[in-house]
Parts: structure tokens; sequence; C-alpha cells
């Protein structure tokens, strides 16, 4: 079985600043991969997503990935971050039987 | 145009009590999930359904029935509601395995 595995639980990072989760992943196969953000009292929307190809992926609202394989990694990165920003952030991963796998996420605060 | 919609947003009840929580999806999509957020914040796939039926039953207690009695529908019910059955359920669809999930806003269940 799959699983997720999301290193940091609370990161604060300064308005401007660049942001880095990190997420690592255990499946037997490749791994479909995922990034959702939820922001307080939300659901959950898709930042990103990696199926196959180029290992950079780019997504919403400034964000992008990177799939390393070799690391069993999937880390999200963002360049400059904006107070909207701060939100719960989850990494999950895919099978093919259906199932979506999700980390137990890491809360972003963003200080002016 | 909402995509995947789920009523109601909060639902407050006693223990013991029976409830349901509806979703339905606008997308055409064949594949159908309820996931559980615990108060940590641990999302947990519960069902999945695949063109109305059973695909994914993960252990979840025999007083959890879904109900799909379309495609673009999929109800969960609860009997004898429990303490430990207060979480917020997500409600989500897909086109087909491994595809990109799109998610509800949520149900805010507390059972007092």
């Amino acid at each position: 079985a799959q699983s997720v595995t999301q290193p940091d639980i609370h990161i604060t990072v300064s308005e401007g600043a660049s942001l880095e989760l990190r997420c690592n992943y255990s499946y037997g196969a490749t791994p479909y991969l995922f990034w959702y953000v939820q922001s307080p009292g939300q659901g959950l929307q898709l930042l990103l997503k990696y199926f196959s190809g180029d290992t950079l992926v780019q997504g919403i609202k400034g964000f992008e990935a990177e799939f390393k394989r070799s690391q069993s990694s999937f880390n999200l990165r963002k360049p400059s971050v904006h107070w909207s920003d701060a939100a719960e952030y989850f990494c999950a991963v895919g099978d093919n039987d259906y199932k979506l796998s999700f980390g137990a996420g890491t809360t972003v605060t963003v200080r002016a | 145009d909402t995509a995947v919609s789920q009523t109601p947003k909060y639902l407050v009840t006693q223990m013991g009590n029976d409830k349901s929580i509806k979703c339905e999806q606008n997308l055409g999509h064949d594949t159908m999930y309820w996931y559980k957020q615990d108060s940590k914040k641990f999302l947990k796939i519960m069902f999945s359904y695949n063109n109305k039926e059973l695909i994914i039953n993960e252990t979840v207690p025999n007083r959890f029935s879904p109900k799909s009695p379309d495609k673009a529908h999929l109800n969960l019910h609860i009997n004898s509601l429990e303490l430990g059955d207060s979480a917020v359920y997500f409600c989500a669809s897909s086109q087909s395995e491994a595809d990109t999930q799109y998610f509800g806003p949520g149900t805010r269940l507390t059972v007092l």
C-alpha cells in the first residue's frame, strides 16, 4: 500500500519569501502525485499533479513541484509567498485502484 | 456552477441519531468518493463508487452506508451516531482511476 510523509507539521514564512514544502512517498509502481491546498473552513483545491513526463510540474497560484524518483519525493515550491497562501497543504499519492492516500498536511503561516 | 456540492454544510446532532449527507457532482465523472477528515486534519478515504458500484470500502464501521442512486450522486447515511464520528466529511469525484479528484466543500458533523 502506498503512503505519504510530510515531515513538516508547521512552517512559518515571511511574505515575499520563498516556500518549500516537503513530501516523501512510498509506492511500488509509478506514482500519481498531487498537491492540494485547504484554506480555513474550505474544501480541498488541486494545486498541481504529476502523472508522467516532465518531472517539474507547474500549478496554479505560482506553485511548482518536482518529482524525484531517486529520492521518492515530490516537493512543492513557490518563489514568493503572498499572505493568501496561508493554508493547509496536503500531498497525496494515487494508485490504479482508485485510492488516494494523503499525508498529514503542513500548515503554512505567512507573517507580514 | 458548483462542480461537487454537499449538503448540509454543517450538521449538529445527538448521539444515537441517524443522519445523511448528500453529494452531487455535475462533472460527468464515473467515480465518487467519501473521505473523513479528523480533528488533526488527517484525511482518510472511506468509500469509493464507480458507476454506482462500490469499489473501495476502507474498514469503515457498518453504521456507515453509502448509497449511489446514479452516477452523479453519492450519499452517506450514518446510523447510531457516536462522538467519534465528529469530523469533516468530504465528497470527491474523478473521471477514472488515478485521475484528479475534485473535492466538495465538506460537511462538518458534530455529534453531542
